[in-house]
């Protein structure tokens, strides 16, 4: 029920590259969040979406809850980006399941 | 912008010890969870906190795990006694609702020696 699978796992790129981070889950969802964790542990939420899409400056978060699968887009990508990209569902409640991370790594 | 603020920012323990981590959730939010990362490991749920009692809980959050709060500003997280796999990165977050986003604090660096 909690399978939460990130791809890719570690993700090189230059600066200025438009980057895409995926997230599939097995199961119906109530909730996706996408989360960053920097480098020194602190993890800040980006978005929740259950539905749609959601745009946050450089940063998109798509879901197709059909295809159970969401993505999130990096345009113009840049070196303070780089960070661990973290995908939590939940299910019903509060408890959230999250997938492994992607390890970004943005090259000036 | 309004913080989660989580004290101390490191703990070094003995193993058997109790430690309590304590957490500052921002003031309006009435939704509080904490949870955990082992180093290396995908971060974990361990409980959530509503209406002053727990709402939800995991497998992890056996009878040495307990939280509180205590005088309406403050949510803690009390380890009875603690013991090697304790140790861990410890995360609170708080939300205004179940439909709105988590702040996450800072974390506790937990080392159980």
């Amino acid at each position: 029920k909690n399978e939460v699978e990130q791809s890719p796992q570690n993700l090189t790129a230059q600066e200025g590259e438009f980057i895409t981070i995926n997230c599939s889950y097995s199961v119906g969802i109530s909730a996706l969040h996408w989360l960053q964790q920097h480098p020194g542990g602190g993890i800040v939420s980006l978005f929740m979406l259950s539905s749609g899409k959601k745009k946050h400056g450089r940063l998109i978060a798509t879901i197709n809850i059909q295809e159970k699968h969401s993505s999130l887009h990096i345009t113009a990508s840049h070196p303070r980006d780089s960070a661990v990209y973290i995908c939590a569902v939940s299910y019903t409640g509060n408890q959230f399941y999250f997938g492994t991370g992607t390890s970004l790594t943005v090259i000036p | 912008e309004p913080e989660v603020t989580q004290t101390p920012s490191h703990q070094v323990t003995q193993m058997g010890q109790e430690v309590i981590l304590r957490c500052v959730p921002i003031s309006n939010h009435l939704y509080f969870y904490w949870y955990r990362q082992i180093l290396g490991q995908k971060v974990e749920f361990l409980v959530s906190f509503y209406n002053n009692e727990i709402s939800e809980k995991s497998e992890i959050f056996d009878d040495q795990f307990s939280v509180e709060r205590p005088d309406g500003s403050n949510f803690t997280l009390k380890i009875r006694s603690t013991k090697l796999e304790d140790s861990a990165m410890y995360f609170c977050a708080s939300s205004e609702g179940q439909v709105y986003g988590y702040t996450f604090g800072s974390g506790t660096r937990l080392t159980v020696v």
